[in-house]
């Protein structure tokens, strides 16, 4: 089964923090992509990639930067935390780079900026 | 830019009955995918049926079932003899290509309950 793992399930950091959201899947896939979901609004995209090192953005990228330095690994940064950011961050992976594919999900970090 | 509406924010369906959630969407492509994803409480999002725009034939899973109707933008989504554990938010998504990048787009999401 594919494995889709975020490095919390929740978190609580302070305004103007760094944060750092992990993301690791272990099916060598090429896509990764982070969202964030808020009540009403469904899931938006944040940012996505489709190979290592290599990102674009999605709908809502403001505030937010990632990384990907290893196939296996996405990374989320809030450079500066603001309270607008609090809400459930969900990861996900897709085998090939057409979002055709499945994507597969982690089980979210819930995320409050105080 | 496509846009998928899930007109039901809320829906509630008693165990052994069936229920429809709608969907529908807004594009100008003939080539696409369709989604239903569900996200039980506290748990992880995934896949419940995918479907075709060039298939004419709805896709099927066990009890869920699509009826897909592509001149009309609709896609929804029947559970036939509910269970408990179909309690969910079921998230309709559509892909294609857009804005030289291929994404996935979801709707808001229905809120099912099934009542015991």
């Amino acid at each position: 089964d594919v494995k889709v793992t975020q490095s919390s399930r929740y978190l609580v950091k302070r305004t103007g923090e760094k944060v750092f959201l992990e993301c690791v899947q272990d099916m060598d896939h090429e896509n990764m992509f982070w969202y964030r979901q808020d009540p009403g609004l469904g899931l938006r995209l944040i940012y996505f990639s489709y190979d290592v090192k290599m990102k674009e953005k999605g709908d809502i990228p403001e505030g937010y930067s990632v990384s990907r330095e290893k196939k296996e690994r996405f990374s989320l940064i809030l450079e500066s935390a603001s309270t607008n950011q609090t809400s459930m961050y969900l990861c996900a992976s897709s085998p090939h780079q057409r979002s055709t594919d499945t994507q597969y999900f982690g089980p979210g970090t819930r995320l409050t900026v105080l | 830019a496509q846009t998928v509406t899930q007109s039901q924010p809320e829906m509630s369906v008693q165990e052994a009955e069936t229920v429809t959630l709608s969907c529908t969407y807004d594009t100008s492509e003939s080539d696409y995918y369709l989604f239903w994803y569900k996200q039980p409480p506290s748990r992880q999002m995934i896949l419940v049926i995918r479907q075709e725009a060039y298939k004419q034939q709805n896709a099927t899973e066990n009890r869920f079932s699509v009826n897909f109707q592509k001149a009309a933008k609709s896609f929804s989504l029947k559970i036939s003899d509910s269970q408990l554990g179909d309690a969910a938010m079921y998230f309709c998504a559509y892909s294609g290509y857009q804005g030289g990048s291929e994404k996935l787009v979801f709707g808001k999401g229905t809120k099912l309950t099934v009542n015991p």
